[in-house]
């Protein structure tokens, strides 16, 4: 079956550079969830998409921004990089109608 | 606030021995309690969902039950396959789309 398709799956970036990691949902699901997991802890929620438009904010930092576009994928954009957004992001997604959420492989990020 | 707090943190099993993980959640309207499986850098992997007190769900080695105050989930003749990061999450500040998630049991089997 198939499953949400996260790149890259590594990413090493220096301090005050910026990213994106793409996400691309599992077919005719319609919501997108990014998680961000630091070491040894649980994932927290950063962003939703439901139909292209944001459905709700978590703790995501204002240099993060995302966005879902008209075939569903979703980048999440990281600018000013930190020491400490070095982390696993987890890209998730749900058809419509069910509220269970199926997580990606992840991108590790790396921040130098 | 919504809580949830999963014990122990740590368990350590011998192939064939069976046991429970708990979820204890205070959660004002809880809309599913949902568990995952994590294997070290990878995804979460979804395995059930309960929604009502009394539900339970089974997948080969696995049951989930849920009451008003807590979840658990029962490991029935373990595997070293087994071995993992068990986590309960559920939807949290009034939303549909934010999972909370408990900080999770490391379940290790040894052979």
């Amino acid at each position: 079956a198939a499953g949400v398709i996260q790149s890259p799956r590594h990413l090493i970036k220096e301090k005050r550079e910026t990213a994106t990691l793409k996400c691309y949902p599992i077919p005719r699901h319609d919501t997108v969830y990014w998680y961000q997991q630091g070491p040894g802890q649980d994932p927290q929620f950063l962003i939703s998409f439901y139909e292209k438009m944001q459905s709700d904010k978590g703790s995501i930092p204002d240099r993060f921004s995302a966005q879902q576009f008209s075939d569903y994928h979703s980048e999440l954009n990281m600018s000013s990089l930190e020491l400490g957004d070095s982390a696993l992001y987890f890209c998730a997604s749900s058809p419509t109608g069910t509220d269970t959420q199926y997580f990606g492989p992840g991108t590790r990020l790396t921040v130098l | 606030e919504d809580q949830v707090t999963q014990s122990p943190e740590a368990l350590r099993l011998q192939e064939g021995e069976s046991s429970s993980l708990n979820c204890s959640y205070t959660v004002s309207g809880l809309r599913g309690l949902f568990w995952y499986r994590q294997d070290p850098g990878k995804g979460p992997e979804f395995l059930f969902t309960l929604y009502s007190a009394g539900e339970e769900k089974e997948k080969e080695r696995l049951k989930a039950t849920l009451t008003k105050k807590e979840s658990f989930l029962h490991i029935t003749a373990p595997k070293p396959e087994d071995s993992a990061t068990y986590l309960c999450a559920f939807p949290s500040g009034g939303s549909n789309y934010k999972l909370t998630f408990g900080k999770g049991t490391l379940l290790t089997v040894n052979p």
